[in-house]
């Protein structure tokens, strides 16, 4: 069955870097696209970026460009954001989705990564 | 701020009808993207709930049900069960964004 199995917990200090991974299984990798979400206070969810497993191409929301890079690792089926410059309102729980290509829903997503920011 | 915009709050008793509203503009619901729903349950990921405006996924109970109209959708859950106690998010796309958007979410409250 497909899984999206996400890394643990993390806390960093403001300005720090943190990478997080979605490792995949039950499923083809390369055929699908991973997208990155969190919550946003008040306002829902986010939408961070995609990047297409098959390509490495990416797309990265407006408001994080310059500040998130994806990545992946197709002999591991895993891919990685790593969001820099971290400040406190990226506190927040961040989430691997996975999305047919040319679809634009996320038919299945990984188990959510608390990433914490605090001095 | 979201683009999408649901009211913060319904409620229903089991077995009642509730209906769930999500507003966008010319340029995401009324630039004919689909509306997409979300459901998650307290402490669990958002699970795919409705696809393409209307379509369930395999596994969806069908008291789930989507629509869409000019530039809003909504979700309807019929026979509302004390399960269907979560948050619930709409999804489009944004040309001006070039991105992903979500609603604001709502908390739909089994009484």
């Amino acid at each position: 069955q497909v899984q999206l199995v996400q890394s643990g917990a993390e806390v960093k200090k403001p300005g720090a870097s943190v990478k997080v991974s979605c490792k995949a299984s039950g499923y083809t990798f390369t055929d699908f696209y991973m997208h990155w979400v969190r919550p946003a206070p008040g306002q829902g969810l986010e939408w961070i970026g995609v990047i297409n497993p098959r390509t490495g191409a990416i797309n990265y929301a407006q408001k994080f460009q310059g500040r998130v890079t994806m990545t992946r690792d197709t002999s591991t089926s895993t891919v990685y954001m790593e969001l820099s410059s971290l400040r406190s309102e990226d506190t927040a729980m961040y989430y691997c989705a996975r999305a047919i290509p040319r679809q634009l829903w996320f038919d299945f997503w990984g188990q959510g990564t608390l990433v914490s920011v605090s001095s | 701020q979201s683009v999408l915009t649901q009211s913060p709050s319904v409620s229903g008793a089991p077995g009642q009808r509730v209906t769930i509203s999500c507003t966008g503009s010319s340029s995401n619901i009324g630039a004919a993207y689909d509306v997409h729903w979300y459901q998650q349950l307290p402490g669990t990921a958002p699970k795919l709930l409705i696809y393409g405006n209307t379509n369930r996924p395999s596994g969806v109970p069908d008291r789930f049900s989507g629509s869409k109209s000019g530039t809003s959708a909504s979700l309807a859950i019929s026979g509302l069960q004390a399960e269907d106690e979560a948050d619930y998010y709409c999804q489009s796309y944004d040309s001006s964004l070039s991105g992903y958007v979500f609603g604001t979410g709502t908390k739909v409250t089994v009484l």
